[in-house]
């Protein structure tokens, strides 16, 4: 099961910062937080992932508490299209590589109004 | 990002009737492959990981022998629902990776599944 909690929806005014909050209290060391997001009918796409240090792309920022046991994911200026459920996910499995799986929560959905 | 492409987008078949869903990295090569099962308005399940010429490891409750998994190649892996029922109808996305422990996974499009 993900070992992670979310909100299950957020509003977010278009132009604004969206900041989508998630809780890996169990979280071990070596595990990375990955987020994700799902528009309606489609894949998910890839944003953005970290261990400790914050990080930051051309998609979002993801700032991870120093105890790692929450993180947030910041979409600076949100759009319409940014609209779409927002999965925060604990890495599990071996470390060796290969069959290491992602496990999906119940996600946020965010919503980005005019 | 790189390209995962699955196909069909979208498939009806009758109940009873075998359905083969591919899925491919187009600019990668795939060490690792997952099937996911999405049904409406519910987060993805996963199914099964599959290691490029391995056998496929399927999750608890899933029906190994219904749902087949190929992982012949680098860049394909297909998912065969045989004897389909109306209860299979969901929407199956594929995922893969190359590398290791910190590489991110990328999925497909998703294949919308309707059985009549």
């Amino acid at each position: 099961d993900a070992k992670t909690t979310q909100p299950p929806s957020m509003d977010c005014a278009e132009g604004r910062a969206a900041n989508l909050p998630c809780n890996h209290s169990t979280i071990s060391g070596n595990e990375y937080v990955y987020w994700y997001r799902q528009i309606h009918s489609q894949g998910p796409q890839y944003i953005i992932h970290g261990l400790k240090n914050n990080e930051t792309n051309e998609m979002a920022s993801l700032i991870i508490t120093e105890d790692r046991k929450s993180s947030t994911l910041i979409l600076p200026h949100a759009t319409l299209r940014d609209t779409a459920v927002y999965y925060c996910i604990v890495r599990v499995g071996g470390f060796t590589g290969g069959s290491e799986k992602l496990v999906f929560g119940k996600g946020t959905k965010l919503t980005v109004n005019p | 990002g790189a390209v995962v492409s699955q196909h069909p987008s979208w498939v009806i078949c009758k109940s009873g009737t075998s359905v083969k869903i591919e899925c491919r990295s187009l600019d990668f090569q795939a060490t690792t492959m997952f099937w996911y099962r999405q049904f409406p308005k519910q987060s993805l399940m996963l199914m099964a990981t599959s290691n490029e010429g391995s056998k496929a490891t399927y999750e608890q409750g899933v029906e190994k022998d219904k749902f087949l998994i190929n992982h012949a190649s680098l860049t394909l892996s297909t998912l065969t629902v045989t004897s389909a029922h109306p209860e299979d109808s969901s929407f199956y996305i594929c995922s893969a990776r190359w590398g290791g422990y910190n590489t991110e996974a990328f999925f497909g499009q998703g294949t919308r599944l309707t059985v009549v």
